[in-house]
């Protein structure tokens, strides 16, 4: 049974670098037949797909079009996890973040992890 | 990108059926995932490809799926499944899509 814990600061400040961690048990991060997602949700946005890594004999990203530029997904297969990273935050990226494990497209998302709630302070 | 529409609330009283919709364009042509979320928690998958159950999810929980609408159906409804229900499906441009969401209220 796949489990994703979450961790990472709640208050991060306008124009700097959001960082969450995602680990995993009961799978390995290099899964053939899994991806690895991040998901937000704020009142404003609802429930926003963010980006996904994932490996298929070398390792890709997929990311969200809006935030493309800011982001980046990764995996530290030494730690079975995979981390996000959003940079230049401002108070609109204010959201709960979500990690949560994916497969091919198409796939439904499950697990989530647990959430954690960002603000950005401006 | 692809909009899916739910309404903002359903009101049902318990041991009836509830019924929450999902549209948008054709998406009888896609697969339809479904998640429940309960305040302070996070989205759990209830139903997947239209009509499929995880284990541990309910009988009573079911799904369809047919030209510009999706259902999601809770039969014999329970005070426990009061939450925020939302749809998701992968759009053209292989990208995740989720329903603005349903506040099913058990009267």
């Amino acid at each position: 049974q796949v489990q994703l814990q979450q961790s990472g600061p709640g208050l991060v400040k306008a124009s700097q670098t959001l960082s969450l961690t995602c680990a995993i048990s009961g799978e390995t991060v290099s899964s053939n037949s899994a991806t690895w997602n991040w998901v937000r949700q704020s009142p404003s946005r609802g429930l926003e797909w963010l980006g996904r890594t994932y490996y298929r004999s070398k390792w890709y990203n997929d990311y969200e079009v809006s935030v493309k530029s800011r982001i980046t997904i990764n995996a530290d297969t030494s730690k079975n996890q995979f981390s996000l990273q959003l940079n230049s935050v401002t108070p609109e990226d204010t959201a709960v973040y979500y990690c949560a494990r994916g497969g091919g497209s198409g796939w439904p998302f499950d697990p989530w992890g647990q959430g954690t709630l960002v603000t950005v302070s401006s | 990108s692809y909009v899916l529409a739910q309404p903002p609330s359903v009101s049902v009283a318990p041991g009836k059926t509830a019924r929450i919709t999902c549209g948008g364009n054709n998406i009888g042509s896609k697969n339809v995932h479904w998640y429940q979320q309960k305040p302070g928690q996070a989205p759990v998958l209830v139903i997947y490809y239209d009509n499929d159950r995880p284990s541990g999810v309910p009988e009573r929980f079911s799904g369809s799926n047919s030209g510009i609408t999706a259902t999601l159906t809770i039969s014999r409804v329970e005070a426990g499944d009061e939450a925020d229900y939302y749809c998701q499906v992968w759009d053209s441009s292989s990208d995740p899509v989720f329903g603005g969401g349903t506040k099913l209220t058990v009267l």
